[in-house]
């Protein structure tokens, strides 16, 4: 059994569309990283949470720690946020990140 | 501030063959990462660092060696290329560990034949 699995693989919306990446996690953790993987196969760090909820322009981070849960949320989407978007939940056991598969996001203009 | 940089970008190498992956980072981190992607696969972390002259195994360290010298530079060596590490390998610092956001250079891709 898979430690984090994002849900969906993929996923393509028309531009203007809400979208939302969920991540489970089955291991305690002391916080969870969402990242973005450009088409062109850089790795920028979106965010890092612990509890509750983060905000960065379009982006919203949520995690629920007791449900073991985490969602990315983009609003009003935009071509450019085409991407590979990565879960990565640190372990409160040894605080190396365990990497998700990744979802994969094509918004079409 | 470069961040973190790789070195080469791109490399074919033949069964057998040798090579070193140069990583560098100017921030000052403790942390160095060397992960490897394949297709339709998560990151799978090589090699760590926390600290200069210190490294640890991760979770696919077979076939692979690391040293770190240097706190800004952390080397990853193929002694005998296989073509099972045919792969696109990211190096990555961080202030401290998973608790701090890691910075990832911008990947090698390696193609063993």
């Amino acid at each position: 059994k898979n430690e984090v699995e994002q849900s969906p693989q993929n996923l393509t919306a028309q531009e203007g569309e809400f979208i939302t990446i969920n991540c489970s996690y089955s291991v305690g953790i002391s916080a969870l990283h969402w990242l973005q993987q450009h088409p062109g196969g850089g790795i920028v760090s979106l965010f890092m949470l612990s509890s509750g909820k983060k905000k960065h322009g379009r982006l919203i981070a949520t995690i629920n720690i007791q449900e073991k849960h985490s969602s990315l949320h983009i609003t009003a989407s935009h071509p450019r946020d085409s991407a590979v978007y990565i879960c990565a939940p640190c372990p409160d056991s040894n605080y190396q990140l365990i990497w998700g598969a990744g979802t994969k996001l094509i918004i079409k203009p | 501030n470069a961040g973190v940089t790789q070195t080469p970008k791109f490399r074919v190498l033949k069964t057998g063959q040798s090579m070193t992956l140069l990583c560098a980072q100017d921030m000052n981190h403790e942390y160095m990462y060397w992960y490897r992607q394949d297709p339709g696969m998560g990151l799978r972390l090589i090699h760590y660092s926390v600290g200069e002259g210190t490294t640890a195994k991760g979770e696919v360290p077979d076939g692979y060696n690391v040293s770190r010298l240097k706190k800004q530079n952390f080397l990853l060596g193929l002694e005998s290329a296989a073509p099972s590490q045919t792969s696109v390998y990211f190096c990555a610092s961080s202030r401290r560990t998973g608790m701090s956001e890691q910075y990832f250079g911008p990947g090698t891709r390696l193609t063993v034949t």
